[in-house]
């Protein structure tokens, strides 16, 4: 079964910061999607960046960048430029490409709470 | 284009109660995906329907049931209902293997 295991229950930056959250995974599949989502305290699931396995390069979204260490099977994110709206639960997801039949579903791991100070 | 909506916001119900909950899915979307996320935990995969079957199912009993329709919209439905059912759940909307789009949730209360 696939795990994704975050071993940062709180992290805390300074604004204009850089700060990075780890994540590992488990799985025995070679192709699947890694993905960051971010959840304020609004409860909406938004999707920060996603990665894909097959892609070496790391991906990168404005401030937000990934580490993917496929060996390895970490994926880190890192915030550069901290804002006080980053301030939000991170969560680190995994998942399979869609077929019918298997379900294309997220397995998340138990977040991050990011902290953003002045 | 409209986002994924969830109803109601919020629920109180008491224990062996049945609970209904609805999602409309994005524009375009065909595929609904739902997640129990409680208290401090990740969400955690209940379902997925694709073009009106299930296509998939997490490891909950079967007093949590689902429906998609023609118009992709969804419901969860969980009978029985206990005092850990009490969660947050999340539906989210693709387009078969894209992206999922969460909705702002239902938050359900089981007294």
């Amino acid at each position: 079964a696939q795990t994704v295991t975050q071993s940062q229950p709180e992290m805390s930056v300074q604004e204009a910061e850089t700060v990075t959250l780890s994540c590992t995974y488990d799985t025995s599949e070679s192709d699947y999607y890694l993905f960051w989502y971010k959840q304020p305290p609004s409860r909406q699931m938004i999707l920060v960046i996603r990665q894909e396995a097959y892609k070496q390069q790391n991906a990168t979204e404005n401030r937000f960048s990934v580490n993917f260490q496929k060996a390895a099977k970490s994926f880190s994110l890192k915030i550069s430029d901290s804002q006080l709206g980053d301030a939000a639960m991170y969560f680190c997801a995994y998942r399979i490409p869609f077929t019918v039949g298997t379900a294309s579903k997220l397995t998340f791991g138990t977040g991050t709470r990011l902290q953003v100070t002045l | 284009e409209t986002g994924v909506t969830q109803s109601p916001t919020h629920l109180i119900k008491t224990r062996g109660q049945q609970v209904t909950l609805r999602c409309s899915s994005q524009s375009g979307h065909n595929t609904v995906s739902w997640y129990q996320q409680a208290l401090g935990q990740g969400p955690q995969f209940i379902f997925q329907y694709y073009r009106e079957e299930e296509n998939g199912r997490g490891n909950f009993p079967p007093r949590f049931s689902g429906l998609q329709f023609p118009n992709y919209s969804s419901e969860l439905n969980v009978n029985a209902l206990e005092l850990d059912d009490s969660a947050l759940y999340l539906c989210a909307s693709s387009e078969a293997g894209n992206e999922q789009f969460f909705g702002p949730g239902t938050r359900l209360t089981v007294l």
